[in-house]
């Protein structure tokens, strides 16, 4: 039982190049979300997903595109890479709601953005 | 969308003095949920609060949930250098969204 599992754990990108991030969980989750974590701040949520085949918008969206085709991955695209991406990107999945509604993050993925 | 407001934003604490960080709300939550991370690492769920006015331990570690729903706090009694680390509040909301607080980050010296 693996959990959460994110690819790649590191990335280096140049300006305008594109890049997908992988997420992977094993848990069965309904929920699955993309967040970025900048130094010294917060957990901010770019899209999340309630369901597969189904996504939405966070609080940071712009720049970012993701797809939910399988209930198990849920994949965070950057189509053109800017210097502002770079960041820590954590996943997380959990169930809907009630007791099992704890969100489980995975290793997170370091991205640099020259 | 729904906030939630964290505070302090750093807490440096020498070992054995206790340590609080508080979580407000402008709304009433129907529960919130405390994790910690670790330097480097990611966040890890540590407890979850439903009912007005809860208290919870975890051995040092109390968990409160205000009467109103609107604020929480997590107190650590007798802090220890492996309780290093940033704690964030966070609310979901039953159609999916969750929101975190911006965390308070806890060094120890010892």
């Amino acid at each position: 039982n693996a959990g959460v599992t994110q690819t790649p754990k590191f990335r280096v990108l140049k300006t305008g190049q594109s890049m997908t991030l992988l997420c992977a969980q094993d848990m069965n989750h309904e929920y699955m979300y993309w967040y970025r974590q900048d130094p010294g701040m917060g957990l901010r949520l770019i899209h999340y997903s309630v369901g597969e085949g189904t996504t939405a918008k966070g609080e940071v969206p712009d720049g970012y595109n993701v797809s939910r085709l399988k209930k198990q991955n849920f994949l965070l695209g950057l189509e053109s890479a800017a210097p502002s991406q770079t960041s820590v990107y954590f996943c997380a999945s959990r169930f809907p709601r009630g007791g099992k509604n704890i969100q489980y993050f995975g290793a997170g993925t370091r991205l640099s953005v020259l | 969308g729904q906030q939630v407001m964290q505070i302090p934003q750093y807490q440096h604490v020498q070992e054995g003095e206790d340590f609080t960080t508080y979580c407000n709300s402008s709304t009433t939550l129907s529960n919130i949920q405390w994790y910690k991370q670790r330097p480097g690492g990611h966040p890890v769920f540590l407890i979850q609060l439903v009912k007005s006015g809860e208290v919870k331990k975890q051995k040092r570690l109390t968990f409160q949930f205000g009467e109103a729903k609107k604020n929480s706090s997590l107190h650590i009694t007798a802090t220890q250098t492996t309780d290093v680390g940033t704690y964030f509040c966070a609310v979901n909301t039953n159609a999916g969204k969750s929101t975190f607080g911006d965390g308070t980050t806890l060094t120890v010296k010892p």
